[in-house]
């Protein structure tokens, strides 16, 4: 899916440092999503905001914090009081068609290992 | 909260074999997106069904989504190995941002 772009694709960290995690678009979507995939996992909803400088929980947004200055931005950042922050961060945008139809694609990911 | 299901988790079959996954909601659905991820890479979109009953298809690939707009399936007609990978349901409710995914159904195809 063209127009969302991750950086970096993998990411080493020490324990107890923060990461900030880039997402950026150029789709002109008002959404924008984090979610969080482990190994043999489906896809679990940390946070999104549906416009410039909002943003909602979503089910698994202890430890992490994310900002939305921009419509095309989203970073996330994984604080070091995430237990288990070795992931697959996927990153998503969307927005909302006519007739309850949605426009959405995801970013290829990074890859967070902290040891 | 919202939940969404989806089974088989695993699903290993022969090359020309058809293969169906299915995805079950606890509450009804306005909107539900199907998308397939490879080995290593990211969930791309497949399709998405907002209408009762609604019946899509892709080629070998048939999408349903159930009339009480609770259940939806995925079926693929002979199985090729480029169908590889894990295949999600995710489902959204009325006036709601937020995209609640399946847990997947992880499809191995034997040449």
């Amino acid at each position: 899916d063209g127009g969302i772009t991750q950086s970096p694709k993998y990411l080493f960290r020490k324990e107890g440092q923060n990461v900030t995690l880039s997402c950026e678009q150029n789709l002109n979507h008002d959404a924008m999503y984090w979610y969080r995939q482990d190994p043999g996992q489906g896809l679990r909803l940390i946070y999104y905001s549906q416009i410039v400088n909002d943003f909602q929980k979503g089910d698994i947004a202890e430890g992490y914090s994310v900002s939305r200055e921009k419509k095309e931005s989203f970073p996330l950042t994984v604080t070091s009081a995430q237990k288990n922050p070795t992931a697959f961060y996927l990153c998503a945008s969307s927005r909302r068609l006519a007739g309850g139809r949605y426009e959405q694609y995801f970013g290829p990911g990074t890859r967070l290992t902290v040891t | 909260g919202q939940q969404v299901m989806q089974i088989p988790q695993y699903q290993h079959v022969q090359e020309g074999e058809d293969f169906t996954t299915y995805c079950n909601s606890s509450t009804t659905l306005s909107n539900i997106q199907w998308y397939k991820q490879r080995p290593g890479g990211h969930p791309v979109f497949l399709i998405q069904l907002v209408k009762s009953g609604e019946v899509k298809k892709q080629k070998r690939l048939t999408f349903q989504f159930g009339e009480a707009k609770k259940n939806s399936s995925l079926h693929i007609t002979a199985t090729q190995t480029t169908d590889v990978g894990t295949y999600f349901c995710a489902g959204r409710r009325g006036g709601s941002e937020k995209l609640v995914f399946g847990k997947g159904t992880k499809l191995t195809v034997n040449p």
